[in-house]
């Protein structure tokens, strides 16, 4: 079926060092792939995306990498601040005719001072 | 711009009653969509809009209805509500059509509870 997974549910990491979480998909006909950042009570919000012709991506401190050949995704933070502790979605626009979003289970990031 | 607001914050129901969730959003998104959040658990897709007067089901669309008559407001119906549907309700939009995709915009949410 469709689904969208990811390996870690928690991850702790020490103020400063960097951080990878990690997400496996499993529709190959996926074109698109995103990563979310959600806080507690908020909805979640846009952080990078990368499109199925491309195998890396970098924005300001975070990086995404695609491997196709092992439906794998990965998010990279650099240089993890305090701030940075939430959970992080990964998902993937499904193309039905239009389109749809599915998301992973999420993975909670704890940032240690 | 407000970006994706959606009606009520908070909501307590009890088992069998109807009420809906009202979204809106003023970007001139085409995309709209609903999602449900459970407690460890990720987003789970209810319904789908490409466009007004266009609707499709999502992973769980059971006990759900929705209708997208205009392009900003895309409201979500309980018709007889469940326990099993207590849940965080989020709300999204998009960008994203059939040839441009784009990420998801989201609500705040609205928290349901149903005793």
């Amino acid at each position: 079926g469709e689904s969208v997974g990811l390996h870690l549910p928690t991850l702790s990491v020490q103020e400063g060092d960097n951080s990878i979480i990690n997400c496996a998909y499993s529709n190959s006909a996926s074109d698109y792939f995103i990563w979310y950042k959600q806080e507690s009570g908020k909805g979640p919000q846009f952080i990078i995306d990368i499109r199925s012709n491309m195998d890396k991506r970098q924005g300001q401190r975070v990086t995404v990498l695609l491997n196709k050949t092992v439906k794998h995704l990965s998010l990279q933070i650099a240089a993890t601040q305090p701030g940075d502790s939430a959970v992080y979605f990964c998902a993937e626009n499904i193309r039905t005719g239009g389109f749809k979003t599915i998301f992973g289970a999420g993975t909670r990031l704890f940032v240690k001072a | 711009n407000a970006g994706v607001t959606q009606t009520p914050k908070f909501q307590v129901l009890k088992t069998g009653q109807s009420m809906t969730l009202q979204c809106a959003q003023d970007m001139n998104h085409e995309y709209m969509s609903w999602y449900r959040q459970d407690p460890g658990m990720g987003l789970r897709l209810i319904h789908y809009s490409v466009g007004a007067g266009i609707t499709d089901q999502g992973e769980v669309p059971n006990g759900y209805n929705v209708s997208r008559s205009t392009t900003e407001d895309f409201p979500l119906r309980l018709l007889s509500a469940a326990p099993s549907q207590t849940s965080v309700y989020f709300c999204a939009s998009s960008y994203s059509t059939g040839a441009v995709n784009s990420p998801l915009h989201f609500g705040n949410g609205t928290r349901l509870t149903v005793t």
